[in-house]
């Protein structure tokens, strides 16, 4: 399958600062990306959707001024979390879609683990 | 998307099938059936995905039944590095994978 790698793996930061996770496609174009972040004990949920050269779609509920989202090349988005607080603190994934033989799949990076104190 | 529901939680001895069901009986004719597994503290992992016919490749098989209301995603031969939560989503298109809760799935010696 697709790879999508992100850096870094896991931030511990403290209360005010801001962080920048970055996700990369390895081994294909994707002029979408998602972003995506999960609590202790839940499921995934949809923060944002990233499209390559231009503005990011954030879902209800998700400030885009607090969580930025630029998606600069077909194989990079970044997502920085502006002045974060300790409510911040989440695991945030990654993913894009690719073509193949399979069709249109949604492949996910490894996730970044977020300690905000 | 079609909403779908699954079973919190299954146990399966290693070496046996694990059949994981899932029910989605609003589905409509364009919303394919997807499967992913997160492994504590990891990201999601594609496994396989179906229409209508019943489809395999080298992790799991998908067998989907003929009003695609129900589907299941069987692993023939579960191993402890098996053990996860199993997400059956229903998706249309280009649309964006919605996950719910989920199967955990704990594999047992």
């Amino acid at each position: 399958g697709a790879v999508v790698s992100q850096h870094p793996s896991w931030v511990i930061c403290k209360s005010g600062t801001s962080v920048k996770i970055e996700c990369r496609s390895l081994d294909f174009q994707a002029t979408t990306m998602f972003w995506y972040r999960q609590f202790p004990k839940q499921s995934l949920m949809l923060m944002a959707t990233s499209n390559e050269g231009s503005k990011a779609t954030h879902e209800q509920g998700v400030e885009k001024d607090k969580f930025l989202i630029n998606h600069a090349s077909l194989t990079l988005s970044t997502l920085t979390v502006t002045s974060a607080h300790p409510e911040d603190s989440s695991f945030y994934i990654c993913s894009a879609y690719t073509s193949g033989r399979a069709g249109e799949t949604q492949y996910f990076g490894p996730g970044t683990r977020l300690l905000v104190l | 998307d079609a909403k779908t529901t699954q079973p919190p939680s299954m146990d399966c001895a290693e070496g046996r099938a694990a059949n994981l069901p899932c029910n989605h009986s609003t589905i409509s004719g364009n919303e394919y059936v997807y499967w992913y597994r997160q492994i504590h503290s990891q990201g999601p992992q594609y496994i396989i995905h179906g229409l209508k016919n019943n489809e395999t490749n080298e992790m799991a098989s998908l067998i989907i039944t003929e009003d695609r209301k129900s589907s299941t995603l069987i692993l023939p031969h579960a191993t402890l590095r098996d053990t996860a939560v199993y997400y059956c989503i229903a998706r249309r298109g280009y649309s964006t994978l919605t996950f719910g809760k989920g199967t955990m799935l704990l594999v047992s010696p």
